[in-house]
């Protein structure tokens, strides 16, 4: 069983429309959560982290996470085109490096 | 300011070679991390330098190996190269090392033929 596992989709929804991605995790030491989007042949972009549990807002993106369920939630309001990419979720616990492990990532196609 | 721009951005070997791939980090940012992204995979963590010292090493045979020089621009070098190597070779730095601040370069893909 994979550390973190992510449905790969893809997604299609129409132009506005609000967006759920999740991700779920084993490993109960993880301790800060980060979303990534990754546009085709680039590299991944930090869209926000959060630490521990809780929501957390920037614009159009609003992150969840509940440790109880060891599930995270990427939403996207008001879904634009150029939201169209791989959105990768990743975890990292607070040891004494700092290695990310990330799911497969959730390919969301926004169609105008 | 410029972001980490990695070098080459395409490169193909065949078996059994070698190869070096080589990151330039954020201006001011210490630590550097190398990932690798098979395609239709998220990026798996293959090594961390901070201040020029490996602080972290992930799943990865002894082939591969990496060292962070003075100016804190690193290298990735991977030897006898296999066909499961083929992939994006993803650089990120950050200033203090940690994962949650990292930011990624473009990536250098590699093909082994």
């Amino acid at each position: 069983q994979k550390e973190v596992e992510q449905d790969p989709g893809p997604l299609s929804v129409p132009e506005g429309a609000i967006v759920s991605l999740n991700c779920t995790y084993s490993n109960s030491a993880f301790q800060y959560f980060m979303w990534y989007r990754q546009y085709s042949r680039k590299g991944p972009e930090l869209l926000m982290y959060t630490y521990s549990s809780g929501n957390k807002e920037d614009g159009r993106f609003t992150a969840q996470v509940d440790k109880s369920s060891k599930y995270i939630s990427l939403f996207i309001r008001d879904s634009q085109p150029s939201d169209s990419a791989t959105y990768l979720c990743a975890m990292m616990d607070s040891g004494g490096y700092q290695k990310v492990t990330f799911g497969t990532g959730t390919k969301l196609q926004v169609i105008p | 300011d410029a972001g980490v721009t990695q070098s080459p951005t395409h490169l193909i070997k065949t078996r059994g070679q070698h190869v070096t791939l080589r990151c330039s980090p954020i201006s001011g940012h210490k630590s550097v991390s190398w990932y690798q992204q098979v395609l239709g995979q998220g990026p798996q963590f293959i090594f961390q330098y901070y201040e020029k010292e490996e602080r972290g090493r992930g799943n990865f045979p002894d082939r591969f190996s990496a060292r962070q020089f003075p100016n804190y621009s690193s290298e990735l070098n991977v030897n006898a190269l296999l066909l499961g190597d083929s992939a994006l070779y993803l650089c990120a730095s950050s200033t203090t090392g940690m994962g949650f601040e990292q930011f990624f370069g473009p990536g250098t893909r590699l093909t082994v033929l």
